[in-house]
């Protein structure tokens, strides 16, 4: 089945130590996206590519950053992770154009210690 | 600026009930209104997407409306079951930008058997 994979599932980071998180998908959809979501609230969009073409939210911290290397697979990176950083990171994709609909990973459960 | 209002915050029913969730939105010149579900812990899932241009969607007991001129959607789930415990966020997409989802805070929904 086509979908969108997320690796690892849980992560564990210290303190200011960089992680990177990593998702990939068969859909091979235009856009892929990158979202925070704490406890209780609604996913907030931090970035998104289209295509090769990188889109920033203008409050994503500096600290995050992305990487998406080919149509299937986009990265994640957190360069100094502080403890309000612990969160889980869901990435969705769409096939842009009119459609619109955005189709969602499990999600990577980050624990910062 | 867009804002979505999802009301109740949370419901708790018996199951074999027919409930209805609510989705408000201030704006109504969207693209297409999301209805997700999701459980503890976990990603998204996509349950109903509706265009702008039509008034409902329909996938086995779950039923979506949509009033644009009203700014309101329904969800609508029958003969409820323990497995529907979950909960469920809106989401839209304003005209001329199909990419960005505005989001509601959900209602978490509980079936008791």
């Amino acid at each position: 089945d086509a979908m969108v994979i997320q690796n690892p599932r849980y992560q564990v980071t210290q303190f200011g130590k960089p992680v990177t998180l990593s998702c990939s998908q068969t859909l091979n959809h235009n856009v892929m996206y990158w979202y925070q979501q704490k406890s209780s609230q609604a996913p907030k969009l931090l970035f998104h590519y289209y295509d090769k073409d990188f889109n920033n939210e203008a409050d994503t911290p500096d600290n995050f950053q992305s990487r998406r290397p080919n149509t299937s697979f986009c990265f994640l990176d957190i360069r100094s992770p502080g403890l309000g950083d612990a969160a889980m990171y869901l990435c969705a994709t769409s096939r842009g154009g009119t459609v619109g609909e955005q189709y969602f990973g499990p999600g990577t459960r980050l624990t910062v210690t | 600026k867009q804002e979505v209002t999802q009301i109740p915050a949370a419901l708790s029913v018996p199951e074999g009930e027919n409930l209805v969730l609510n989705c408000s939105f201030t704006d109504s010149a969207i693209y297409n209104l999301q209805w997700f579900r999701q459980d503890p812990g976990k990603g998204l899932t996509s349950l109903l997407l509706i265009q702008s241009s039509q008034r409902e969607q329909t996938s086995g007991r779950l039923n979506a409306s949509l009033d644009k001129s009203s700014g309101r959607s329904t969800l609508y789930i029958a003969a409820s079951q323990p497995g529907d415990s979950a909960t469920y966020l809106c989401a839209v997409i304003n005209a001329g930008n199909n990419r960005k989802l505005i989001w509601g805070l959900g209602t978490s929904l509980a079936v008791n058997p």
